[in-house]
């Protein structure tokens, strides 16, 4: 198994819809979890942090559920501008190092 | 301040040439990290350094080396070019739990 594991997509909504992304990971021991956002030609950057409680910034809710080993980005009320690549990351072994997912693409269409 | 910055922006090298990437951060990090990013592969660690002085390898550190010369500047190397290095490449400096990425480097290898 992959360290972690995304459904590549691409998602295609309209705009004003509710969408879901899902992401696996296998390390037990991993205590950081984030959601990066990737522009297309672009670098990532840090869209939220996940929190063992799940937490929410605004039309984006984060959820982590340890037993069964997976993180989850909501994201309500669909933007054209929330068309990108969304990364599942999550911290290594090492502690110094993040695992990166390969991304979820999502396009939101008029 | 500048974040993370890399240069040069875009390369192209022949089979066997040498170059290096340069990566410099302004916001006082400990660490630093070179990644790889190809279409369908996600991003893939090369190196990191922990902090000055000490570097690591990542999960594809073959046909690279890295130097960090102080807090501010961690350069990556390739002393043949190979095809199979064409790619983009983001240096990254990491404050907990954000890591903050620059903007990347274009390189082709023909």
């Amino acid at each position: 198994r992959k360290e972690v594991e995304q459904d590549p997509g691409p998602f295609n909504v309209p705009e004003g819809a509710t969408v879901a992304f899902n992401c696996t990971y296998s390390n037990s021991a991993s205590q950081s979890f984030f959601w990066y956002r990737q522009d297309c030609r672009k670098e990532p950057k840090l869209l939220m942090s996940v929190y063992s409680s799940g937490n929410e910034d605004g039309r984006f809710t984060a959820q982590l559920n340890r037993a069964s080993q997976y993180i989850s980005l909501l994201i309500r009320d669909s933007k054209l501008s929330d068309s990108a690549t969304y990364l599942c990351v999550l911290n290594s072994n090492s502690g110094y190092a993040l695992n990166f997912g390969k991304g979820t693409s999502l396009l939101v269409t008029p | 301040n500048a974040g993370v910055t890399q240069t040069p922006k875009f390369q192209v090298l022949k089979t066997g040439q040498s170059m290096t990437l340069q990566c410099a951060q302004d916001m006082n990090h400990n660490s630093m990290y070179w990644y790889r990013q190809d279409p369908g592969m996600g991003l893939r660690l090369i190196y990191y350094s922990a902090s000055e002085g000490t570097t690591d390898k990542g999960e594809v550190p073959n046909g690279y080396n890295v130097s960090r010369l102080n807090k501010r500047e961690f350069s990556l190397r390739l002393e043949s070019a190979a095809p199979s290095q064409t790619s983009v490449y983001f240096c990254a400096s990491r404050d907990v739990p954000e890591q903050y990425f620059g903007p990347g480097t274009r390189l082709t290898v023909t």
